[in-house]
């Protein structure tokens, strides 16, 4: 089936050490998303890429990254997490243009 | 500044019984007005959506009553089942630029009882 995939899970870091998180779809979708969904809080936008072109939240910390080599992967990078950066990180996709987005099932992320 | 107000946040109703969640929004520049149900280790599922020009949108047991004027909408869940039980997220969208920012509300935890 067509999907938003993410790995891992579960992922855990020490404080201070880089880390980064996958995404892949096989939906063929042009636009994806990056959230940070801290616990009981809702889905927070961090930026998105439309094909290749990147597009900043401007309150996104400058310790978040993200790169997009193909349509089909889109990867987060942490620079120095924080105990703040603790969280469920949700990538979705959507087709340029439609007002539905698709969520893959998050990756929980702790930070020692 | 939180542009979508979401009520309650949290909400036990017994089986059969109808479950109420209520949003509000400030912004009148959002076009689009989704639901979102996430269940417990599973990223958000759009449940049902409707637009401003409409004021209810019903799909099986879900219903979304939008009130324009006031910036007001909301989710009604007919015969709650325990199966319905969920976070569910209101949320508010505009288009920017080719793609939908979407905005969300706090989430309910809806808890439906045998």
């Amino acid at each position: 089936d067509a999907m938003v995939i993410q790995n891992p899970r579960y992922q855990v870091t020490q404080f201070g050490k880089p880390v980064t998180l996958s995404c892949s779809q096989t939906l063929n979708h042009n636009v994806m998303y990056w959230y940070q969904q801290k616990s009981s809080q809702a889905p927070k936008l961090l930026f998105h890429y439309y094909d290749k072109d990147f597009n900043n939240e401007a309150d996104t910390p400058d310790n978040f990254q993200s790169r997009r080599p193909n349509t089909s992967f889109c990867f987060l990078d942490i620079r120095s997490p924080g105990l703040g950066d603790a969280a469920m990180y949700l990538c979705a996709t959507s087709v340029r243009g439609s007002d539905t987005q698709y969520f893959g099932p998050g990756t929980r992320l702790t930070v020692l | 500044q939180q542009q979508v107000k979401q009520s309650p946040q949290s909400l036990i109703v017994q089986k059969g019984g109808i479950s109420i969640i209520n949003c509000a929004y400030e912004n009148t520049a959002f076009d689009y007005f989704p639901w979102y149900q996430q269940f417990p280790g599973k990223g958000p599922a759009l449940l049902i959506a409707i637009r401003p020009d409409v004021s209810e949108k019903k799909e099986g047991r879900f219903t979304i009553s939008f009130n324009k004027s006031a910036k007001q909408f909301s989710l009604h869940i007919m015969d709650s089942q325990p199966g319905d039980s969920a976070t569910y997220f209101c949320a508010a969208s505009m288009r920017s630029g080719g793609y939908q920012k979407v905005t969300f509300g706090i989430g309910t935890k809806l808890q439906v009882i045998p």
